[in-house]
């Protein structure tokens, strides 16, 4: 079955730390990975999406993800966070049909 | 870029009515939308595929007849369920699929928060 695995829960960070949000995914064809984020009171936007290519992608906002086959994983990361990247982030796998199969979602606060 | 529309925005009705949502592709046409639904603190869970023209597909566990899906045309998918009872309090979301690609990009709602009391 597919399914997708985000490891943290709630991630605090003060502001400038580094980010790193681990996702594994479990589907045995060819994967479209993304990472949305939705903030406080608004609808899920997409931060980045590997298809093919470049196993590093570059997204929206400074963010960016590797997917790493061998591994199936697909962890997004930032530099340094700012206050403004406090959100709910899920990473998603599209599976059969194109359906969106998302993680359970990792909250990150980040302190100013 | 590709905006989607979601309306109500909240509503709380009474145990046993029927509350209609609607989700509305604003500036492109979508021959499949797709309805999730959240709670708190958990993922999106898929719970039907709805393609223009055709019956909706639900994903399993999910009561074909407590939660219609009409997809009367290509900007527009309704969500009715019916005979509301206070487990079917959540939030719901609804996705666009722009052009007829299977991988194309989905675009969300701003979703919908139902209350049954």
């Amino acid at each position: 079955a597919q399914s997708v695995s985000q490891h943290n829960h709630h991630v605090i960070l003060s502001e400038a730390a580094s980010l790193e949000l681990g996702c594994n995914y479990s589907y045995g064809g060819t994967v479209n990975l993304f990472w949305y984020v939705q903030y406080p009171g608004q609808h899920l936007q997409l931060l980045l999406k590997y298809f093919s290519g470049d196993p590093l992608v570059k997204g929206i906002k400074g963010f960016e993800a590797e997917f790493i086959k061998s591994k199936f994983s697909f962890n997004l990361r930032k530099p340094s966070v700012q206050w403004s990247d406090t959100a709910e982030y899920f990473c998603a796998v599209n599976g059969q049909g194109g359906k969106l199969i998302f993680g359970q979602g990792t909250e990150l606060s980040v302190k100013p | 870029g590709a905006v989607v529309s979601q309306h109500p925005s909240w509503v709380i009705c009474k145990s046993g009515t029927s509350v209609k949502i609607e989700c509305r592709s604003l500036d492109f046409q979508a021959t499949t939308m797709f309805w999730y639904r959240q709670f708190p603190k958990q993922s999106l869970m898929l719970m039907a595929t709805s393609n223009e023209g055709s019956k909706a597909t639900y994903e399993q566990g999910v009561e074909k007849d407590k939660f219609l899906i009409n997809h009367a045309s290509l900007t527009l998918s309704t969500l009715t369920v019916t005979s509301a009872h206070p487990e079917d309090s959540s939030f719901y979301i609804c996705s666009a699929r722009a052009g007829g690609g299977a991988y194309n990009e989905q675009f969300f709602g701003p979703g919908t928060r139902l209350t049954v009391l």
